[in-house]
């Protein structure tokens, strides 16, 4: 199993400024993934993060936007840069050691 | 991964069994089918995954069709705990970690 804490759990930005949320996890783990939850969908991968690599991000999402940070086996950090309102989310970080995903309880960023 | 698809929503009495269906008809040999939850303002939750036999655990069985085109996961004895939206999800088992693909879910309400 693995114990996710996110920091922090809600937030209210100021467009135009950045977030920076970070995952720590209490094992070892080889990826973490980040995803978001915009307010009444379902979640939608941005990206993987290796440690000693550059993150692997999916389609519609760009390293200016949400960059990662994996400095170590148990820590990774996402940004969310130069923020408008469409960035208001739920923003979670995720890692899968065996067979099952363990998901933190999520950063809930509103932006006004 | 093969796309699944899940009825929007289903209501449950307390106590009866929820049956919760998915279509993934484009499975591939080496996909498995998981199944999570996620409980309001929650990051989700593993519930089961299986590959083509029936599984079971403490919180629910797995059915999958002999053609593995389509499951169910049944909820034994649903509780108003278990609202939640549920997510059927089909992936490959790679080392470190999935990222998964979910879809809409399905919105089961338990009601006394």
């Amino acid at each position: 199993s693995a114990v996710i804490s996110q920091k922090p759990s809600r937030d209210i930005c100021q467009r135009g400024t950045s977030l920076t949320i970070q995952c720590q996890v209490d094992s070892q783990v080889t990826m973490m993934f980040w995803y978001r939850q915009q307010p009444g969908q379902s979640l939608t991968l941005i990206a993987t993060a290796n440690q000693g690599s550059e993150a692997t991000y999916e389609s519609g999402f760009v390293i200016d936007k949400f960059p990662i940070s994996r400095p170590n086996l148990t820590f990774s950090t996402l940004t969310v840069s130069n923020m408008s309102p469409e960035d208001s989310s739920i923003y979670l970080c995720s890692v899968e050691p065996g067979h099952e995903a363990f998901f933190g309880q999520g950063t809930r960023l509103t932006v006004v | 991964d093969a796309k699944t698809t899940q009825p929007t929503s289903m209501d449950c009495a307390e106590g009866r069994a929820a049956n919760l269906p998915c279509n993934h008809s484009t499975i591939s040999g080496n996909e498995y089918v998981y199944w999570y939850r996620q409980i309001h303002s929650q990051g989700p939750q593993y519930i089961i995954h299986g590959l083509k036999n029936n599984e079971t655990n403490e919180m629910a069985s797995l059915i999958i069709t002999e053609d593995r085109k389509s499951s169910t996961l049944i909820l034994p004895h649903a509780t108003l705990r278990d609202t939640a939206v549920y997510y059927c999800i089909v992936s490959i088992i790679t080392g470190g970690g999935n990222k998964l693909t979910f879809g809409t879910g399905t919105q089961l309400k338990v009601e006394l």
